[in-house]
């Protein structure tokens, strides 16, 4: 199956830093979506980007399918955005399955 | 409509115990899904159901685990016979049918087998 690998594991910043996600997959996928965990469990959905670039204020995503390879900038930091961000993505056209990477830890310190 | 919504939130069971919970999807949704995830692991598919027909399967739901969607609306996934292996959060999502469509997390339920 298709494999996800997100890059750091762990980043640590002080608040109002700015940071870059990755998020790097082995197979051409038609689905793909970034959240955020937050500290009670539940997956926050942040940006449905199978390709192309997105914005929704000091966030954004790219996602450039032909390279597989996926991106999500954090700007101006906030502690609130302390926690694990995962990207998940199917390779079908018509969503079933998605395969979550382990996350990247990301904690802002103030 | 105020998203998915899983019940109960927490569960701590005995093991060798039958434990059951429930997800109701976001309304219009036809498709729903069913999630493990482990301590600093990602979320691990275990089942999808697109109306009340379960479509897909993972090898990780063993012969104790079985899932419903009866009527095409809320889902059950009952854990039987529950071993320490399965404490885990529990994740349901649920989206639209269509091509390329989003979907959407549940609380989860965090079940602990003591």
């Amino acid at each position: 199956g298709i494999q996800v690998e997100q890059s750091p594991p762990d980043l640590i910043l002080q608040e109002g830093a700015n940071s870059t996600l990755r998020c790097n997959f082995s197979d051409s996928v038609n689905n793909l979506q970034w959240f955020h965990q937050n500290p009670w469990g539940q997956l926050i959905n942040l940006f449905y980007i199978p390709s192309g670039t997105k914005q929704n204020g000091r966030l954004s995503a790219t996602t450039v399918a032909t390279e597989r390879y996926s991106l999500l900038y954090i700007s101006s930091s906030q502690t609130t955005d302390s926690g694990v961000y995962f990207c998940a993505v199917d390779p079908r056209l018509v969503a079933g399955k998605s395969t979550f990477g382990d996350g990247t830890t990301l904690t802002v310190k103030p | 409509d105020t998203g998915v919504s899983q019940d109960p939130r927490h569960k701590i069971t005995k093991r060798g115990q039958n434990v059951t919970f429930r997800c109701d999807p976001i309304s219009e949704h036809n498709r729903l899904y069913w999630y493990r995830q482990t301590l600093g692991q990602g979320p691990e598919f275990l089942t999808y159901f697109q109306n009340e027909a379960q479509l897909e399967k993972s090898r990780l739901l063993s012969d104790r685990f079985s899932a419903e969607r009866p009527k095409g609306s809320f889902s059950t996934l009952e854990i039987q016979r529950t071993e320490q292996g399965d404490s885990a959060m529990y994740l349901c999502a649920s989206s639209p049918l269509g091509t390329r469509t989003e979907a959407f997390f549940g609380q989860g339920t965090r079940l602990t087998v003591v």
